[in-house]
């Protein structure tokens, strides 16, 4: 069974600050990973994934994220917080076997402070 | 624009009656999903239909229905409405038969129970 983690409900920075969303995940098989964004009364939006062809993914909007195998961690940063990224933002797992079923956190609020 | 239509928006209506969602997913997938995501809920998994048969099962309380028809588009039925039945309903679709493939969500209908 799969399973992730996100640590810490709310996250606030201020802007232009380091970005750092913690996201543990839990799979018995190779995991799919994805990072989603929520904007306020919008639908979820993928922000990255990892699919095994390289560690360190890049996404849209400057974020990035590392798949640590030994620390079955896959967190999301972006060097520089703007404005615009306060969001929701959700991590996801999805692997073979078990209906190849997507399993999401429970998501952190991005505040970004001025 | 994802691709996924979600119809309708927003709708407001009173306990004990029932609605209809419907969702039209990405050209060519196969897959849809249903999600509802509440304040104190967050994000559940509800139903997963592929071409037309009900895949997985989530969280989908007895008085929750969905279908999926020959041209693909799937309808989530709500009756016998409560207050706790209030809450943003997503649907998605998946590309079929890739593991590694991501969900593509819908903006979402906002269901606001009275």
């Amino acid at each position: 069974a799969q399973s992730v983690t996100q640590l810490g409900s709310h996250v606030s920075v201020s802007e232009g600050a380091l970005v750092l969303l913690r996201c543990n995940y839990s799979s018995s098989v190779p995991p799919y990973l994805f990072w989603y964004v929520q904007y306020p009364n919008q639908g979820l939006q993928l922000l990255l994934k990892y699919t095994s062809a390289a560690t360190l993914v890049k996404g849209i909007n400057g974020f990035e994220a590392e798949f640590k195998k030994s620390e079955t961690s896959f967190h999301l940063t972006k060097p520089s917080a703007h404005m615009s990224d306060a969001a929701e933002y959700f991590c996801a797992v999805r692997a073979e076997g078990g209906g190849n079923q997507f399993y999401f956190g429970t998501g952190t609020s991005l505040t970004v402070i001025p | 624009d994802s691709g996924v239509t979600q119809t309708p928006k927003h709708l407001i209506t009173a306990t004990g009656q029932r609605v209809t969602l419907r969702c039209s997913p990405r050209s060519g997938d196969l897959s849809v999903y249903w999600y509802q995501q509440s304040l104190d809920q967050g994000l559940q998994f509800l139903i997963q239909y592929y071409n037309g048969e009900e895949r997985a099962k989530g969280n989908i309380l007895e008085r929750f229905s969905a279908q999926q028809f020959p041209d693909l588009h799937s309808e989530l039925n709500l009756s016998s409405l409560e207050l706790g039945d209030s809450a943003l309903y997503f649907c998605a679709s998946s590309v079929s038969g890739r593991v590694s493939g991501e969900l593509f969500f819908g903006e979402g209908s906002r269901l606001t129970v009275l």
